[in-house]
């Protein structure tokens, strides 16, 4: 079956302009996660969705990101205000089941000039 | 805070060899992941955890988990360049169906010829 998608695949934007990032999960997944990975380094946590809530936004880095999951299904990372430091891969993963397995998507890699 | 140690962090081997990478972490927890990352591609699930003295095996990679001492431990055996990848540990500290992962930094493998 279909596995996560992620769009856009590339994310090219300037200082202080605002960015979508769409996540796509696995179809009949509960769980949806959003990650960010830096060069180098493992994926860190951003926020957690269980259904249309957020179970868990504490790795969000401060108020200019924000997720919405309106129908439990896909998602959308929202940043406002862009920061060179944003620049990053923005990883989305799913799951489903007590093991908590998660399946990642190919991710954005966003670049912020 | 879960801190999730991985040594080494870089890795060169010939073909054939055999070597462990080791993951450490701070907190108890009976639920630990190890991913695959070929560069530029997304996370690969190839292992799930989920007690003391859990061991799976797929081709030449073993994982073993030892929650008493905090340690899973990535056994590769007869190495083979297929194999030249990041391997990533994660933490869930959850017992739940859905929570955040606390991943390491990674180890990247080169198998050389």
């Amino acid at each position: 079956g279909a596995g996560v998608s992620q769009t856009p695949s590339n994310k090219v934007t300037e200082k202080g302009k605002y960015v979508e990032l769409r996540c796509d999960p696995i179809s009949g997944h509960t769980a949806l996660y959003w990650y960010r990975q830096s060069l180098g380094q493992g994926p860190e946590f951003l926020i957690y969705f269980q259904g249309t809530g957020a179970a868990d936004d504490s790795g969000l880095p401060n108020d200019r990101f924000f997720a919405v999951r309106p129908e439990g299904s896909v998602s959308t990372l929202k940043i406002q205000r862009t920061e060179r430091g944003d620049s990053a891969v923005y990883l989305c993963a799913s799951s489903f089941g007590e093991y908590n397995e998660q399946f990642f998507g190919p991710g954005t890699r966003l670049t912020v000039l | 805070e879960l801190k999730v140690e991985q040594n080494p962090l870089f890795l060169s081997m010939q073909e054939g060899k055999n070597y462990t990478i080791y993951c450490n972490y701070s907190t108890t927890s009976d639920r630990l992941y190890w991913y695959r990352q070929d560069p530029g591609k997304s996370l690969e699930s190839l292992f799930v955890l989920l007690s003391n003295g859990a061991v799976k095996q797929e081709g030449r990679l073993m994982a073993s988990l030892d929650t008493k001492a905090r340690l899973s431990t990535l056994h590769i055996t007869a190495a083979v360049h297929d194999l030249s990848a990041t391997y990533f540990c994660a933490v869930d500290l959850s017992q739940t169906s859905g929570s955040r992962l606390t991943f390491g930094e990674g180890t990247q493998l080169t198998v050389n010829p």
